[in-house]
């Protein structure tokens, strides 16, 4: 069974610090590793991570793979309050399986003023 | 517009009762999915689709029932077997072999 670990679970802070959400997973021939941010009811996409090492950013959020650690790393500097949700990542399978998504538990982050 | 349509938004449900939730897509998308969330997790995967009249089982399937008579739709029926149903449900679709989902809005189902 593929497998998602996200960690931590929750975490506050207050605007203007940097937050570091950790995400491992074991999904059977895996293919992509995709961030979403969740805020009331659909996630929205954030990044999609396949090639290890190589860093995709989009403003003040940026992400990372290393596939020989099955990891990966979503960073965002000087949080806003308007960052507060959950943050979810997934892990996408391939073979017969191509397309599909794995989710972990998701972090709650949340920004204090 | 094309989008994702679920129905209802809220749906209350006595115990032992069967209930259907629809999802609908007018993107032309082949899979669709369906996930359940509880207060605060992330998502667990109930049922995939990828075509037609065919359908896989996700990590949580057990009480829960679908069907993929059309494309467009791929209603979940939550059976008086699923003992703890109360949770926010989310469909998403997708072409084929993508990872470019589109969801729902969601349906929050509540046992009174």
């Amino acid at each position: 069974e593929d497998k998602v670990v996200q960690s931590p679970l929750s975490l506050v802070v207050h605007e203007g610090d940097t937050v570091t959400l950790n995400c491992s997973y074991e999904v059977t021939n895996f293919r992509s590793l995709l961030w979403y941010k969740q805020e009331k009811k659909a996630p929205t996409f954030l990044f999609m991570l396949t090639s290890s090492g190589i860093e995709k950013k989009s403003g003040r959020l940026s992400s990372i793979l290393d596939k020989k650690e099955l990891s990966s790393i979503l960073n965002i500097t000087a949080t806003q309050t308007g960052d507060s949700a959950i943050y979810l990542c997934a892990g996408g399978a391939g073979g017969t399986s191509y397309g599909k998504l794995t989710f972990g538990q998701g972090t709650i982050l949340t920004v204090h003023p | 517009d094309g989008g994702i349509t679920q129905s209802p938004k809220y749906l209350f449900r006595k115990e032992g009762q069967n209930v259907t939730l629809s999802c609908e897509q007018n993107l032309n998308h082949d899979a669709m999915y369906w996930y359940r969330q509880d207060p605060g997790q992330g998502l667990r995967l109930i049922y995939y689709s990828q075509i037609v009249n065919d359908f896989q089982k996700g990590d949580i399937a057990e009480g829960y029932s679908v069907s993929r008579e059309k494309k467009e739709s791929f209603p979940l029926t939550v059976t008086s077997a699923q003992k703890n149903p109360t949770a926010f449900y989310l469909c998403a679709s997708s072409f084929l072999q993508s990872y470019g989902y589109t969801f729902g809005s969601g349906t929050r189902l509540t046992v009174v």
